[in-house]
């Protein structure tokens, strides 16, 4: 499969302010991007997810973007709060397979 | 729903010996299982797709004599490191697709296995 870049490695932001992660993808065969939150020993839990005949979805805090055309997808959290602290990783899917981004450490800071 | 958990959580063994990690969705019937690796800071590498009473399909690199998947049933894998060495310690995590409440894709990991060879 080919490779997710995801962007940036690190990020920090004041409790209650916005955060975007950015992921890029080049094969054309991609259907499925879900998002995920590690925590520091823990295996990987879905956030959300979006199917590539839908352009944006959202949930409570969380939303997650698609341009289709451009190959990019971005996750956005909005009210951050200390307990969105953690590694999130984007991931692309094709025939049920997924390929990982190199993961974005966000820290909230109170 | 849509829960998957692993055991042990974590082990240590010596060089040379074989070690077994469970994997099992507790709630759903998974259609397919995943085994990955993920070394610290790193992302997750795919290792191998599993599906219920047939051979495991490896990804290129990964060696299927030394890492050996048996999906007995379709809510239990397991993954052999057969004769460990210390460049096999890392953090192994199954997934499983196939719960009603996501889409045919969508993958539920279980919590990691951290395994330690010394």
């Amino acid at each position: 499969g080919e490779n997710v870049e995801q962007h940036p490695s690190t990020l920090s932001v004041q409790e209650g302010d916005s955060a975007v992660i950015k992921c890029t993808y080049s094969d054309s065969a991609s259907n499925y991007f879900p998002w995920y939150k590690q925590e520091l020993g823990k295996g990987p839990q879905l956030i959300i997810d979006i199917r590539s005949n839908v352009g944006e979805k959202k949930d409570q805090r969380i939303a997650v973007t698609l341009n289709k055309t451009a190959k990019h997808f971005s996750l956005h959290i909005t009210e951050t709060q200390p307990e969105d602290s953690a590694v999130y990783f984007c991931a692309r899917g094709s025939n049920y397979k997924l390929t990982f981004g190199k993961g974005t450490l966000l820290t909230v800071n109170p | 729903g849509a829960v998957v958990s692993q055991h042990p959580s974590r082990v240590i063994c010596k060089s040379g010996t074989s070690v077994k990690i469970e994997c099992r969705s507790l709630d759903f019937q998974a259609t397919t299982m995943f085994w990955y690796r993920q070394f610290p800071k790193q992302s997750l590498m795919l290792m191998a797709t599993s599906n219920e009473g047939s051979k495991a399909t490896y990804e290129q690199g990964v060696e299927k004599d030394k890492f050996l998947i048996n999906h007995a049933s379709l809510t239990l894998s397991t993954l052999t490191v057969t004769s460990a060495h210390p460049e096999d310690s890392s953090f192994y995590i199954c997934s499983a697709r196939g719960a009603t409440s996501g889409s045919a894709d969508t993958q539920y990991f279980g919590p990691g296995t951290r395994l330690t060879v010394l």
